[in-house]
């Protein structure tokens, strides 16, 4: 079974462009999480999604940051404009339902570096 | 609030070693524990989980101990490869209806032959 897929795997631009990083979560999964993750502050949730509809959103950052799940089998994050210290590796999970003892299945992560 | 402490990084030992990486935990409501593993350049992958105190989660050789008593949920494994040198990582979900995660500051692990 196809796992989450995230796209693209390594990005790098220039301060001020925007940044669009992609989601396809694990089909019949309800849950969807994006995290931030550096060496600084280590595993940060950014917002999560149930059924579509964003639940909590306390960890995105400011408001460059903006995040969409048109439909159940795709998400995006969005970076506009985008600053060096938005360099990091972000990570989407998907997870069968929010019951809390459902384990969540990570993609392997896009690789931001903003210069 | 929700929060966990994990033991610092980073831990090296040799081949065929036990392994403890101590995690505790605070929580509201019943928290459902895990410990994920993250190797080089890739996601976090789940290893074991338990979900109700006294559970023993267990995968790959590796075991933790839902301790209520102790708040914790501490790994272990009794005989390291090299392939185990990761990144690990606890986590717990609240058991308030949410199943969002809180991780600790994740072990380096680096077993040498």
């Amino acid at each position: 079974d196809a796992g989450v897929i995230q796209s693209p795997r390594h990005e790098v631009t220039e301060m001020g462009q925007e940044v669009t990083l992609r989601c396809k979560p694990i089909s019949g999964h309800n849950s969807l999480f994006w995290y931030r993750q550096t060496m600084m502050r280590g595993l940060e949730l950014l917002i999560y999604f149930n059924n579509n509809v964003p639940i909590d959103d306390s960890g995105m950052p400011e408001d460059r940051f903006s995040a969409k799940m048109p439909n159940a089998s795709f998400s995006t994050l969005k970076i506009q404009p985008s600053e060096p210290r938005d360099s990091a590796v972000y990570f989407c999970a998907s997870s069968l339902d929010k019951r809390s003892n459902q384990p969540q299945h990570f993609g392997d992560g896009t690789r931001l570096s903003i210069l | 609030g929700n929060s966990v402490t994990q033991m610092e990084g980073p831990v090296t030992l040799s081949e065929e070693a036990f392994l403890t990486i101590n995690c505790t935990y605070t929580a509201t409501g019943y928290p459902s524990l895990f410990w994920y593993v993250q190797y080089p350049g890739e996601g976090l992958q789940l290893l074991l989980k338990a979900t109700k105190a006294d559970d023993k989660g267990s995968n790959k050789g590796f075991e933790a101990t839902y301790r209520k008593e102790t708040t914790s949920f501490h790994l272990e494994k009794g005989s390291v490869q090299v392939s185990d040198s990761a990144v690990y990582f606890c986590a717990l979900t609240s058991g308030t209806g949410a199943n969002n995660l809180f991780f600790g500051t994740g072990t380096r692990l680096t077993v040498i032959p």
